[in-house]
């Protein structure tokens, strides 16, 4: 079966401080793999989406990035991060097929401060 | 673009029926979605709905579509407290294309 995993599950870092948010995923190969923030509140904002290695599409301007460097492996960055970076960030992943099932991560609390 | 649009906030007695109601606008949606998300925790799939479909029961939930209206309703027979979190309606209009979620309505169960 599959299972996605991300970490860390809670992050607390200083404004200007680096970032890096990592997701797995297993039993399944080349997967959609997505990067949502939910600001606190707020629904879910699609940030990053890759359909393939090295494949990344940003739905938003920001100061993050993100980066997939193996097939199953999806990661969040920021060189510098603001205060309204703070929010719960989920990965996600989905086959692409009938139905565009999309299965999340537990997700990672971050709070800059 | 596409948007999905949901109310915040759902208040109901343990016991009675909760229905949380969801539009969208994009024509070419082929696939609904429901989704539960507790307290700190991701975001659970429900149930999904195919657009040539009037209506799906899966125990104590039932998705109702009016593909003509662009309306989803997800009904909670019987709703528990263990049923409080935020439920978010989405759609896709299939295909490798990405899916919009609406922006949850938050279900408060009162025992």
């Amino acid at each position: 079966s599959q299972t996605i995993h991300q970490w860390p599950a809670t992050l607390v870092q200083p404004v200007g401080s680096p970032l890096s948010l990592e997701c797995t995923v297993e039993g399944t190969s080349n997967p959609n793999l997505y990067w949502y923030r939910q600001a606190a509140g707020r629904g879910l904002q699609l940030l990053f989406y890759s359909v393939g290695i090295g494949q990344i599409s940003s739905e938003v301007p920001q100061n993050l990035s993100a980066s997939r460097p193996q097939d199953r492996q999806f990661i969040l960055s920021s060189k510098k991060l603001l205060l309204s970076d703070s929010g719960f960030y989920l990965c996600a992943w989905e086959t692409g097929g009938p139905g565009n099932t999309i299965y999340f991560g537990e997700g990672s609390w971050l709070t800059v401060v | 673009g596409e948007d999905v649009e949901q109310s915040l906030f759902l208040s109901v007695r343990e016991g009675d029926s909760s229905v949380i109601n969801c539009t969208y606008t994009d024509s070419s949606s082929t696939y609904l979605y429901w989704y539960k998300q507790e307290p700190g925790a991701g975001l659970q799939l429900l149930t999904y709905i195919f657009s040539n479909m009037d209506m799906k029961q899966d125990q104590r939930l039932t998705v109702l579509l009016n593909k003509k209206d662009k309306h989803l309703s997800l009904r909670i027979a019987d709703t528990q407290t263990g049923d409080s979190a935020i439920y978010f309606c989405a759609e896709s209009p299939g295909g490798y294309q990405k899916v919009t979620f609406g922006i949850g309505t938050k279900l408060q169960v009162i025992p």
